[in-house]
């Protein structure tokens, strides 16, 4: 079954606006992860944060983690075409086996 | 540094064929390897892991079964294929030892489709 629910499941904004996508989850974790798939193609990874952690920064990214709610946010800033892909948000359900468990993603389309 | 390859890239099988999909890394020794089916439109569904050679785990019961006949490879077969087994399939990787706290390295993918 899913773990992660990301929302929206579609976005569509212009080239330098900011682009925010949601994730809720139900179990422990120990850390969340954000990736990155272009049609058609594997998974790339973006960004990890621990569930200690509240925020994190890489580059454009700015990913949060609300464990009280259970919820994290991924904005991607001054977005731009090439950013265009679908977004997974993935959680361990607090395992240390390294299984990762996904939702079913936001499809970004950025605008020129 | 390492690189996992995933063959065949698309497959056409009809209902009721056998199945046999091919994951390697390289650059690596003892990495857990993961296969992960992805559905059209859908997140990734978690269908075996491996931590060592011979160590397979299922997460869902299904038409499908994995190997690890050696380290650095890992085989997805089924021996009658359903329409319901279509879809993407991805295998992933990571270093011995890093459990819950690393990346995953993700393979380009095989697209099955079942007819």
């Amino acid at each position: 079954s899913q773990q992660g629910e990301e929302d929206p499941q579609a976005l569509s904004i212009q080239e330098g606006e900011n682009a925010t996508m949601n994730c809720s989850y139900k179990t422990s974790i120990n850390n969340l992860q954000w990736y990155r798939q272009n049609s058609g193609r594997g998974l790339v990874h973006l960004i990890l944060i621990r569930s200690n952690e509240r925020e994190k920064h890489s580059g454009r990214l700015r990913v949060t983690l609300d464990t009280s709610k259970k919820s994290s946010s991924l904005l991607i800033t001054a977005s731009r075409a090439a950013d265009t892909a679908s977004y997974f948000c993935a959680t361990d359900r607090g395992s240390t086996l390294g299984r990762l468990y996904f939702g079913r993603g936001t499809q970004l389309t950025v605008w020129p | 540094s390492q690189t996992i390859h995933q063959w065949p890239a698309t497959l056409v099988q009809p209902v009721g064929s056998p199945l046999s999909l091919e994951c390697t890394v390289e650059g690596t020794s003892n990495p857990n390897l993961y296969w992960y089916r992805q559905a059209a439109g859908r997140g990734l569904q978690l269908l075996f892991y491996s931590v060592g050679i011979g160590q397979i785990s299922s997460e869902v019961p299904q038409n499908l079964s994995a190997s690890r006949p050696q380290d650095r490879q890992f085989i997805l077969s089924s021996k009658k294929l359903l329409l319901s087994d279509s879809g993407f399939y991805l295998c992933a990787w990571t270093p011995e030892g890093t459990g819950a706290m690393g990346e995953q390295f993700f393979g380009p993918g095989t697209r099955l489709t079942v007819l």
